[in-house]
């Protein structure tokens, strides 16, 4: 069992790049979430899926898009790099808002 | 708004110490979760517990201890007998519901407490 797979786990992007996180579960999960981690400043929502086709803004959605088209796989599109979306990428699953979240090993993503 | 504090923003003790991290949560709803979570140096999320509203019976998992009070809006975490590995960062959260002006998918965490276990 898998559980939660990101790819890739390291990135350097350019200013301006556009490039897609990916994040994939195989625990029939319905939620699935995506949080930045930045230093002193915990674990912040970008944006999050309740189920297939339905998708969320988060705390801090700008600069990023992203769908859902199955129940498995929830990519996360930066859509023009910029330095302050250096970070720490984290993609989670949760079978209901009351259970507890499963992380992918997460990305560190280094834009330039 | 729901909310989650972690005060300790960094907390350093020597081995064999037991130390306590706290976490305070608001929320409007009656029913609702709290989590802890451990984040090693390697990087990765680990779910370490789960304590739903309606039970506040404190949990014990070999040296680890959970003291959930409503009273004081309280889940504070215990290590026992701290060891270097406990070294990380450890994140406190609250789950309620999806309406209840929270983390939007329910899921608020706190900004962390670094705990340092020096030998």
């Amino acid at each position: 069992n898998a559980g939660v797979t990101q790819t890739p786990k390291f990135q350097v992007l350019k200013t301006g790049q556009s490039m897609t996180l990916q994040c994939a579960q195989d625990m029939n999960h319905e939620y699935m979430s995506w949080y930045r981690q930045d230093p002193g400043m915990g674990l912040r929502l970008i944006h999050y899926s309740v189920g297939a086709g339905i998708t969320d803004q988060g705390e801090v959605p700008n600069g990023y898009n992203v769908s859902r088209s199955t129940t498995e796989d929830f990519p996360l599109r930066l859509l023009s790099a910029a330095p302050s979306q250096t970070s720490v990428y984290f993609c989670a699953s949760r079978v209901r808002e009351t259970t507890e979240a499963f992380f992918g090993q997460g990305t560190r993503l280094t834009v330039v | 708004a729901q909310k989650v504090t972690q005060a300790q923003t960094e907390i350093s003790v020597v081995e064999k110490e037991d130390v306590t991290l706290d976490c305070v949560y608001e929320t409007r709803d009656t029913t609702y979760y709290l989590f802890w979570y451990k984040q090693p140096p390697s990087g990765e999320l680990v779910f370490l517990i789960r304590r739903n509203s309606f039970d506040e019976q404190n949990e014990i998992s070999g040296r680890y201890s959970w003291n959930f009070q409503k009273s004081t809006s309280s889940f504070n975490f215990t290590i026992t007998a701290s060891q270097v590995v406990d070294s990380a960062v450890y994140f406190c959260a609250l789950s309620a519901s999806l309406y209840s002006g929270g983390g939007a998918d329910g899921l608020t965490f706190g900004k962390g407490t670094h705990l340092i276990i020096q030998p």
